[in-house]
């Protein structure tokens, strides 16, 4: 079974409005921790935003937000104001204990394409 | 503060040959984590290290291996490539105790032919 699912192969959105990634997740631990990147055709993972298990805040950078729905299990990714520049591969991963004392482990999605329409 | 460096950016190698991968972290961080990204499986977890120990393994075959250097530096080896190997591989890198953060270096496109 998937432990991160991005429903949502591709994307449109219109230059300036805000646009919704879904991201649903799938873990029995109680800490756990879920990122978003974006991934330019250039292939380099870009951080944009990290929300802890336990944070009761959704998590804010700049543009983006986290809308974080612990019951539910969902993690979406909101990006305010699109530019051009958005355009891109966007990514949902979990940070689970694995491994030895101290290791964690990602988890990815398989992605949404975002394609910013000017 | 300069980002995570991985060389080379693009390789190309012939099936049996093998290859070795360099993932520098970012200053400070001394965990390592290697990821494969391809077309049909998506991104997979490759290991992980912290100070010259390898704490987690994902499920790929012997053939992947990896160390780490006392300056926290990393090197992965791939044996006996197979033209499936072809990917682009990530370093990501991590603090300890800050497991809120894990930088991704510009990745190594790793063709085999």
């Amino acid at each position: 079974a998937q432990k991160i699912t991005q429903t949502q192969p591709g994307m449109f959105v219109q230059e300036k409005e805000a646009v919704t990634l879904d991201c649903t997740y799938d873990t029995s631990d109680q800490s756990y921790g879920l990122f978003w990147y974006k991934q330019p055709s250039s292939g380099e993972m870009i951080f944009l935003i990290y929300q802890g298990s336990y944070d009761e805040q959704n998590a804010t950078e700049g543009r983006y937000s986290l809308n974080f729905q612990k019951a539910r299990k969902s993690a979406n990714l909101v990006i305010s104001a699109s530019q051009l520049g958005d355009s891109a591969m966007y990514f949902c991963a979990m940070r689970e204990r694995r491994g030895g004392a101290g290791s964690y482990q990602l988890t990815f999605g398989k992605g949404t394409k975002l394609s910013v329409i000017p | 503060k300069a980002g995570v460096t991985q060389t080379p950016r693009y390789l190309i190698k012939t099936r049996g040959q093998q290859v070795t991968l360099s993932c520098s972290p970012i200053s400070g961080h001394r965990s390592v984590s290697w990821y494969q990204q391809t077309p049909g499986q998506g991104l997979q977890f490759l290991f992980e290290y912290f100070s010259e120990t390898q704490r987690n393994k994902g499920n790929f075959p012997g053939r992947f291996s990896g160390r780490q250097f006392s300056n926290s530096r990393s090197e992965m080896n791939v044996s006996t490539l197979e033209l499936g190997d072809s990917a682009l591989y990530l370093c990501a890198s991590s603090p300890q105790g800050a497991p809120a953060e894990a930088f991704f270096g510009q990745g190594t496109r790793l063709t085999v032919v």
